[in-house]
């Protein structure tokens, strides 16, 4: 079993939609969350870090973790074929070194 | 642009060659990551750099090698290379006491 668990997808919305981005993870002493987007062959960038447990907005994006269920979610509102592209998950314990999902595949289609 | 300067940006040759990636990290930023991304895959942790020690090892192949300078740039050298190791090599770099990655642009290797 993976650390860290993403579906690939692809994820095929339509424009305006709430989609929910998830992944789940083994190791419970993972306390620092983040969610990188990678569009089509560039390098990922960071969209948003969590430390421990709760909500954290940005813009149109939400993070949110639950700790006690070993899970994590990344919500973006009134999608736009801008946000199609690849969004990985990434965590760590206090040693920092990153253990990285898959990545899920965001289509939204206009 | 990201600060982190990846070259070449693509990459062209044949089987059993060697080549050499190379990498620049955003300024102030001591640590250097590169990561293997094979088609439609996802990232695959190679190895870590910090100041110039290796700090941390993933799933880098003994054909693969790499270092860090005392100007914090950083090489990976790729040899007797394969058809499978046709990838995108990402660097990234994170400040001290850090684990937010910022990542190059990538170098698209191919191998024929």
């Amino acid at each position: 079993q993976k650390e860290v668990e993403q579906d690939p997808g692809p994820l095929s919305v339509p424009e305006g939609a709430i989609v929910s981005l998830n992944c789940t993870y083994s190791n419970s002493a993972f306390q620092y969350f983040m969610w990188y987007r990678q569009y089509s062959r560039k390098g990922p960038e960071l969209l948003m870090y969590t430390y421990s447990s709760g909500n954290k907005e940005d813009g149109r994006f939400t993070a949110q973790v639950d700790k006690s269920s070993k899970y994590i979610s990344l919500f973006i509102r009134d999608s736009q074929p801008s946000d199609s592209a690849t969004y990985l998950c990434a965590m760590s314990s206090s040693n920092y070194q990153l253990i990285w999902g898959a990545g899920t595949k965001l289509i939204i289609k206009p | 642009d990201s600060g982190v300067t990846q070259t070449p940006k693509h990459l062209i040759t044949a089987t059993g060659q060697r080549v050499t990636l190379r990498c620049s990290p955003r300024s102030g930023d001591l640590s250097v990551y590169w990561y293997q991304q094979s088609l439609d895959q996802g990232l695959q942790f190679l190895i870590q750099y910090y100041n110039g020690e290796e700090r941390a090892k993933g799933n880098i192949l003994e054909r693969f090698s790499a270092q860090q300078f005392p100007d914090l740039h950083s090489e990976l050298n790729l040899s007797s290379l394969e058809l499978g190791d046709s990838a995108l090599y990402f660097c990234a770099s994170s400040p001290p006491i850090s684990n937010v990655l910022t990542f190059g642009a990538g170098s698209r290797l191919t191998v024929l």
